[in-house]
């Protein structure tokens, strides 16, 4: 079945800097979907994306949809010490009976 | 979090006992999930319901069962817990095209 990477796994960067994550599928997809998991909580919808090419924007973040379908990116500028968690890709796997997530990107900030 | 609540948070059971976790949603969503989320794994999905009464396996399904006889409740049975079955469950809410995934706050099962 379909399956979904992220990279890097995890992410160790100064406060202020620019993060940039991405997420990679062998088989296209028709909805990207990035959600912030912290400690202890189910995760969050940050950003979700519907049409191939289609950057959008949420405060400091910012997610594409792959033109080829098949990666997505989030950009995180700026970061501050609560952007830390556990970023995940994910999306419905050909129609919306399977939603299925990627691995995870771990990211910590230091102050 | 869309209206979506899972019982109970915690629970510790001994191995062979039945356990069922339930998830309520407010929202009248059609598609259910339920993910199990272990270190290194991230989140893996274990069954998912398409409608009343519909459901289908994920990629762990083994162990588990699922049923849902109303739109708003989706029930997760262990049949007889195992220590493998210690995990955090998630269950999702879907409203299907164009729409989002949204999760309940997790619950925690210890399996001694």
């Amino acid at each position: 079945g379909q399956q979904l990477n992220q990279s890097p796994q995890s992410m160790f960067i100064q406060e202020g800097e620019d993060v940039s994550m991405n997420c990679t599928s062998s088989s296209i997809f028709n909805t990207w979907l990035w959600y912030k998991q912290e400690p202890g909580e189910g995760p969050v919808l940050l950003i979700a994306l519907y049409k191939a090419g289609e950057l959008t924007s949420n405060g400091r973040l910012t997610a594409q949809f792959g033109i080829t379908r098949k990666d997505s990116f989030l950009n995180i500028s700026a970061s501050i010490p609560s952007d830390v968690g556990i970023y995940f890709c994910a999306g419905p796997q050909t129609s919306y009976d399977k939603v299925i997530f990627g691995p995870g990107t771990s990211l910590s900030v230091i102050p | 979090d869309a209206g979506i609540t899972q019982s109970p948070r915690h629970k510790v059971t001994e191995t062979g006992t039945p356990v069922t976790l339930r998830c309520h949603q407010t929202e009248n969503h059609r598609y259910m999930y339920w993910y199990r989320q272990d270190p290194g794994h991230g989140l893996r999905l274990i069954h998912y319901s398409y409608g009343v009464k519909d459901t289908d396996k994920g990629e762990v399904s083994d162990g588990y069962s699922v049923s849902r006889s109303k739109t708003e409740d989706f029930l997760l049975t262990l049949e007889s817990a195992t220590s493998s079955q210690t995990s955090v469950y998630f269950c999702a809410a879907w409203g299907g095209a164009n729409g989002q995934a949204f999760f309940g706050q997790g619950t925690r099962l210890t399996v001694v």
